[in-house]
């Protein structure tokens, strides 16, 4: 099973909206609605910012959110901060033999 | 809020067995399905598997023939047993609770770096 393929890094300047996009294939995006995407800040716990493509947990910033078309998930931040500067990768599940598989990560450089 | 935290040998000899726990710091480990996954240096997240209830276990296709994991749940930890390591195996260690019911995977630890080196 192959990763889930994503830019290796983004940027943007304070304010602006960044959009980071997670292509897999048939086997995971495009078969089940249930990519996540989590925000990683190096030497910490990955946090859960999306799941079910599009859901929020509750007390993440409206400022994050998830779509999907297709084999192609998306994950766009707006109002773009100083905090918001980490690296980011998605998830989707695959089926019952590999369960999971994950993007290539994606580092967010703010401006 | 949910904690869990990895521990274990960070160096490992090729060869031998890698064993990795992971502590959970709330709830009910029995509620929860327990997960491992790995970051190789430069490499992206692989999913090694997971284990719940009495120790019911799923693993990847292409770790299968070398892992074991395990729960103790009157300790509230679950651990991972690679065997025959080789460099390869090289990577940060990642333990991390999955949704019963959901497919989702929602707390992570922050990761523990095991080198496996001579």
């Amino acid at each position: 099973q192959s990763a889930l393929t994503q830019p290796a890094s983004v940027s943007g300047s304070p304010g602006q909206s960044i959009t980071i996009s997670c292509s897999g294939t048939s086997s995971d995006v495009a078969s089940y609605n249930v990519v996540s995407w989590y925000q990683h800040h190096p030497g910490k716990a990955p946090k859960l910012i999306i799941y079910e493509g599009s859901k929020r947990p509750s007390g993440v910033s409206n400022r994050f959110s998830g779509s999907k078309s297709d084999n192609t998930a998306s994950l766009t931040i707006s109002g773009l901060q100083a905090e918001d500067e980490a690296d980011y990768f998605c998830c989707s599940y695959a089926g019952s033999s590999t369960f999971y598989v994950f993007g290539t990560a994606t580092k967010v450089t703010v401006l | 809020q949910v904690q869990l935290q990895e521990s274990g040998p960070g160096l490992v000899k090729p060869s031998e067995t890698l064993s990795l726990t992971c502590t959970v710091s709330d709830g009910s480990i029995s509620s929860y399905y327990w997960n491992w996954i790995r970051q190789p240096a430069g490499k992206g997240l692989e999913w090694i598997g997971r284990v719940y209830n009495s120790g019911s276990t799923n693993y990847n296709p292409s770790l299968k023939s070398r892992v074991t994991m395990s729960l103790d749940t009157s300790n509230k930890q679950f651990s991972l047993k690679l065997r025959s390591v080789t460099a390869a195996d090289t990577a940060i260690y990642f333990c991390a609770r999955e949704q019963k019911y959901q497919v989702l995977i929602d707390y992570w630890g922050q990761g523990t770096l095991v080198t496996v080196s001579s």
